[in-house]
């Protein structure tokens, strides 16, 4: 069964602390996305990659950075985290003109 | 960006109604998609669409491809408890990369037993 999978699907960390979210697809995708799902506003893109060490900034991408120095592996970095950043992070990928493969999400509550 | 408008925002239906809801744009799209999202979930694919016209079944799903391209709606019969979630509708608009999707809001359903 093709999978994303998230590290971790519940993380608490302090302001300030530098965060990682680590994402791994198993299905060969060229690309891989990150969004943020917050009540009512439904899924917002954060950032995307269409190749290795490609990035490419979302609508949100302010406050977040990326990294894929490997095609199955996309991690999303808070440099140093803020209360407006708790939210429900989720990873996605998928191949050229294909629907998305969505993870489990990670929810972060920054306290 | 592009907008997706899908409606409506929430629902709240007795167990055993039929349930519709549809996603609306002002430009033309190449591919229109329905996910769901189980509470805590990530949002998991369950009607591709890739044709102006076009009509599919998944079960007790039902979408379509508005003949316009601009519009999609998804039916469900029969409502039953594990049909609540949250349904996205999304697509691939005419002349973007392809590999990026649009997504609505969301559509919020709720099924009372």
């Amino acid at each position: 069964d093709v999978k994303v999978t998230q590290s971790s699907r519940y993380l608490v960390k302090r302001t300030g602390e530098k965060v990682f979210l680590e994402c791994v697809q198993d299905m060969d995708h060229e690309n891989m996305f990150w969004y943020r799902q917050d009540p009512g506003l439904g899924l917002r893109l954060i950032y995307f990659s269409y190749d290795v060490k490609m990035k490419e900034k979302g609508d949100i991408p302010e406050g977040y950075s990326v990294s894929r120095e490997k095609k199955e592996r996309f991690s999303l970095i808070l440099e140093s985290a803020s209360t407006n950043q708790t939210s429900m992070y989720l990873c996605a990928s998928s191949n050229r003109g294909n629907g998305y493969t969505f993870g489990s999400g990670t929810r972060l509550t920054v306290v | 960006g592009q907008q997706l408008n899908q409606s409506p925002q929430s629902m709240f239906i007795q167990e055993g109604e039929d349930v519709s809801m549809n996603c609306t744009s002002s430009s033309i799209f190449n591919t229109w998609l329905w996910y769901k999202q189980d509470p805590g979930e990530g949002p998991v694919l369950l009607i591709a669409l890739y044709k102006a016209g076009e009509l599919t079944s998944n079960g007790r799903l039902t979408a379509q491809f508005g003949i316009t391209r601009k519009d999609s709606f998804l039916n469900i019969s029969a409502s039953i408890p594990s049909d609540v979630g949250i349904y996205f509708c999304a697509g691939h608009p005419f002349g973007a990369g392809s590999y990026q999707l649009t997504f609505g809001k969301g559509t919020k359903l709720s099924v009372i037993p």
